[in-house]
């Protein structure tokens, strides 16, 4: 199992350009996340979703969009990159029971000038 | 706004030293889970404790949850180089799926 994978690695993006961050996952996790982590800090929460189709906002949704049309993949959106949103994406995926141990993603690096 | 604060944010000490890293709120949590981050890579789960007062050891590694479920501590026993990390607690309060991180712990093992 290759677990959550999330690409690109890295990229620099120009302030008002758009992208978006891939992640899957083949653990079959109904739940899926998207966190950022500033330099030195712990992670924000940005969207999350609990199936297919259900989609909800986390701490610091402004800026972004999510979709989750299948099971497996949990694209971020980012629609006018701005310097704040400088920083390291991770995804992560969770089962749906027990305790919900979240398994993430190697992370984006992500810059914004 | 729920809020974990861990203390503290940064410790260095010498390698066979013990140490103890503590996650506070003012939220009643109905889980807490440890996560430790190597740089460069995402963070991976040391535990989750659920129950008020619980105590769960995995190594030289001793995680509690305070009788309230608002705060937890772990310990480390002769700390390791290999600790070094960005130690994370998360807190998931009840009928919630997701959990609220810390603000972490860095750590430094020196040999």
């Amino acid at each position: 199992n290759a677990g959550v994978t999330q690409t690109p690695k890295f990229r620099i993006l120009k302030i008002g350009q758009s992208m978006t961050l891939q992640c899957t996952q083949d653990m079959n996790h109904n739940y899926m996340y998207w966190y950022r982590q500033d330099p030195g800090m712990g992670l924000k929460l940005i969207y999350y979703s609990v199936g297919a189709g259900i989609t909800d906002k986390g701490e610091v949704p402004n800026g972004y969009n999510v979709s989750r049309s299948t099971t497996e993949d949990f694209p971020l959106r980012l629609e006018l990159a701005a310097p704040s949103q400088t920083s390291v994406y991770f995804c992560a995926s969770s089962p749906s029971k027990g305790d919900y141990e979240q398994y993430f993603g190697p992370g984006t690096r992500l810059t914004v000038t | 706004t729920q809020l974990l604060e861990q203390s503290p944010q940064f410790l260095s000490i010498q390698e066979g030293e013990n140490l103890t890293v503590y996650c506070n709120s003012s939220s009643v949590f109905s889980s807490l889970q440890w996560y430790r981050q190597e740089p460069g890579e995402g963070p991976v789960l040391l535990v989750t404790v659920v129950t008020g007062g619980e105590v769960k050891k995995l190594k030289r590694l001793t995680f509690q949850f305070g009788d309230a479920r608002k705060d937890s501590s772990l310990h480390i026993t002769a700390a390791q180089p290999g600790d070094t990390g960005l130690y994370l607690c998360a807190g998931r309060t009840s009928g919630t799926y997701k959990y609220i991180f810390g603000t972490g712990t860095r750590l430094k093992v020196l040999a």
